[in-house]
């Protein structure tokens, strides 16, 4: 496609159920962030995948939160027993690479936006 | 620690210029980028410096000083559609990027 999407575009959950958030990045981006925005606020990274390396989990809140990536395609961000401050929303970003100036530029999805009543 | 500081809110007018500084302090550095978002969308790519200097693209310039730890967007010719948060993030070199609070800006007729 043409840029990042992410699916759904809306979630409500109750709370302590699992959610999984999907985002399909810019075709041949090997560099695929997660972020939480929570309203009126700044981005916060959760996590990162570069290639095939181990990705960069620093940002994860709680162990509530895991991530994958199928090789440098579709990644999944889950969150299990969802609680009320887990709502925000989830944005994922792609680059074509990293550590290679302008490169570098991330390209952000739509969004998620969890809600946990 | 990393650290990145911006203004929180700022107010213009219409065909007015605006700069927007941020500070930083990371532990790695390999670039700097300016993000547009507005209300209720993601973030979009404005500007990106790694060198010192000045970068000019249209009616938006970014500004780096390496030895300062600074960067500044400057806005000319505001109009109404600028109204939204502008997001400086560091690309901190070797692990993650390191996005400041935002600066809401809001342009007045």
């Amino acid at each position: 496609g043409a840029g990042v999407s992410q699916s759904p575009s809306n979630k409500v959950t109750e709370k302590g159920k699992d959610v999984e958030l999907r985002c399909d990045p810019i075709s041949g981006h090997t560099a695929l962030y997660w972020y939480r925005q929570r309203l009126g606020q700044g981005l916060e990274f959760l996590i990162y995948f570069q290639g095939n390396s181990a990705p960069d989990k620093s940002g994860l809140p709680s162990d509530r939160f895991s991530a994958e990536r199928t090789g440098e395609s579709v990644s999944t961000l889950t969150i299990q027993r969802t609680q009320q401050e887990d709502s925000a929303v989830y944005l994922c970003a792609s680059s074509l690479a990293w550590g290679a100036e302008a490169t570098d530029t991330q390209y952000f999805g739509p969004g998620t936006r969890l809600t946990v009543l | 620690g990393q650290n990145i500081d911006q203004p929180t809110e700022m107010t213009a007018t219409e065909g007015a210029i605006v700069q927007i500084n941020c500070t930083y302090q990371t532990s790695g550095f390999n670039g700097l980028f300016w993000y547009q978002q507005h209300a209720g969308e993601a973030p979009t790519f404005l500007s990106y410096n790694v060198l010192d200097g000045l970068e000019e693209k249209g009616r938006f310039s970014s500004f780096l000083s390496r030895s300062k730890g600074y960067s500044y967007l400057l806005l000319k010719e505001l109009q109404m559609k600028d109204s939204a948060s502008y997001l400086c993030a560091v690309d901190n070199y070797g692990q993650n990027f390191v996005f400041g609070p935002g600066t809401r800006l809001s342009v007045l007729p």
